[in-house]
């Protein structure tokens, strides 16, 4: 069974980074045979795809973020990141990593495995 | 890509059928079909409840289904349930690896 949990500090400060990880048991997170995600949500919001990592390491990022994120590998294999520049309170959300399914290599982007969720909350 | 708009709340008595759905656009639910509905119950992981537009996973009742019209995806809920009581997303691909979320429609059980 695949399980995924986040990690983190749950308080940064304005203009600072926001930096979190996600384990992985029951998996490996090797980019390339499912596409490893993160997912936020402001409180009384919708969800927002933040971006996801894959083949070969290479990443992609939503369009609204491009520039302050930065996503990565672990070198155990079994953890991923994300790095968050420049934070506002805007970016106060409940961070969620996920997996996204894949078919024989192609991703079906649908999200099958979440972690439970981190608050992080942007605040001097 | 905008988000995709769902109404904020839906609501149905136990046994009713109800039907909330997600407007794109041409370059997003109208030219592909991954379509995804989440159910999310408030402190827990979301839960794919279709994919693919109208696919249901192993485990997901069949009182589930989805389907789609040109920009509009939609999810109906049959006889329901109680525990059907939660916050539904829809997500779509957008093209160049994006993914695209509605904002979310409160699902009641009156």
């Amino acid at each position: 069974q695949v399980q995924l949990q986040e990690s983190g500090p749950g308080l940064v400060k304005p203009s600072q980074t926001l930096s979190l990880t996600c384990t992985v048991s029951g998996d490996s997170v090797i980019p390339g045979l499912y596409y490893w995600s993160w997912v936020r949500q402001p409180a009384g919001k919708g969800l927002e795809w933040i971006g996801h990592i894959y083949t070969g390491g290479y990443s992609k990022y939503n369009p609204s973020l491009e520039g302050r994120v930065t996503m990565s590998v672990g070198t155990s294999k079994r953890q991923f990141s994300l790095d968050l520049n420049s934070v506002t309170a805007a970016d106060t959300a409940v961070y969620y990593c996920a997996r996204m399914y894949c078919k024989n290599y192609y991703p079906l982007y649908y999200f099958d495995y979440w972690g439970p969720g981190i608050l992080v909350t942007v605040s001097s | 890509q905008s988000a995709l708009t769902q109404p904020p709340s839906a609501s149905g008595s136990p046994g009713q059928t109800v039907t909330i759905s997600c407007t794109g656009s041409s370059g997003d639910i109208g030219i592909y079909n991954y379509v995804t509905w989440y159910q999310h119950h408030p402190g827990k992981a979301p839960k794919v409840m279709i994919f693919e537009v109208s696919e249901r996973p192993s485990g997901v009742p069949d009182r589930f289904s989805g389907s789609k019209s040109g920009n509009t995806a939609s999810l109906t809920v049959s006889g329901l349930r109680a525990e059907d009581e939660a916050q539904y997303h829809c997500s779509s691909y957008a093209g160049n690896g994006k993914v695209i979320f509605g904002g979310g429609t409160r699902l009641t059980v009156l």
